[in-house]
């Protein structure tokens, strides 16, 4: 199974919004509605902020939003803060059963 | 609030096998799937696997020839072992909840070094 393809870094200032992209197959990303999304600040451990394409767990701000469009899914981030700043990974249940990850977008706010 | 902790060995000698446990507090361990995932330093995450109390398990194909997993109802804890291993799987190993579809809670990861 080939990681999910993501842009390697995105850019926004404070306030604006921003989208990350994660492009896989039909027998992941295409295929099911089970794409999550991670966010990683440096020397922690990932956070869940989207599961099943668009839900938010408990806690995570509603500035944080997911969607899926064939076989490409996206995170848009509303209202950039500083705090946003990290590496960013999309995830998709893949057939086999199995899991694949996308390569991590780096996340710079201005 | 479930709490995941990583232990486990941070040197392992090439074609050795890598063990380590992930013990968790504030949940019944009996109630989840729970999975491994591991970063290399400075790369993305990979997903090794999941064990499910019964005992179940799926692993990534490109390492299911060398990967157990196993897990303890007694201590609330779950294993992965890693066999013959090289200096490809040193990374940080983190354990997580894997809600089915997605990973919501996860340990602070360990780092293992591959190296003689």
């Amino acid at each position: 199974q080939s990681a999910l393809t993501q842009p390697a870094s995105v850019s926004g200032s404070p306030g604006q919004s921003i989208t990350i992209s994660c492009t896989g197959t039909s027998s992941d990303v295409g295929g099911y509605n089970y794409v999550s999304w991670y966010q990683q600040h440096p020397g922690k451990a990932p956070k869940l902020m989207i599961y099943d394409v668009s839900n938010r767990p408990s806690g995570v701000s509603n500035r944080f939003s997911g969607s899926k469009s064939g076989n490409t899914a996206s995170l848009t981030i509303s209202g950039l803060q500083a705090e946003d700043e990290a590496d960013y990974y999309c995830s998709s249940y893949t057939s086999s059963p199995s899991r694949v990850f996308g390569g991590g977008t780096k996340l710079t706010v201005l | 609030q479930v709490q995941l902790q990583e232990s486990g060995p941070g040197l392992v000698k090439p074609s050795e096998t890598l063990s380590l446990t992930c013990t968790v507090s504030g949940v019944s361990i009996t109630d989840y799937y729970w999975s491994w995932i591991r970063q290399p330093a400075g790369k993305g995450l990979e997903w090794i696997g999941r064990i499910y109390i019964t005992g179940s398990t799926n692993y990534n194909p490109s390492l299911k020839s060398r990967v157990t997993m196993s897990v303890d109802t007694s201590k609330n804890q779950f294993s992965l072992k890693l066999s013959s291993v090289t200096a490809a799987d040193t990374a940080v190993y983190y354990c997580a909840r894997d809600r089915g579809y997605s990973f919501d809670s996860w340990g602070q990861g360990t780092l293992v070094t591959v190296s003689s």
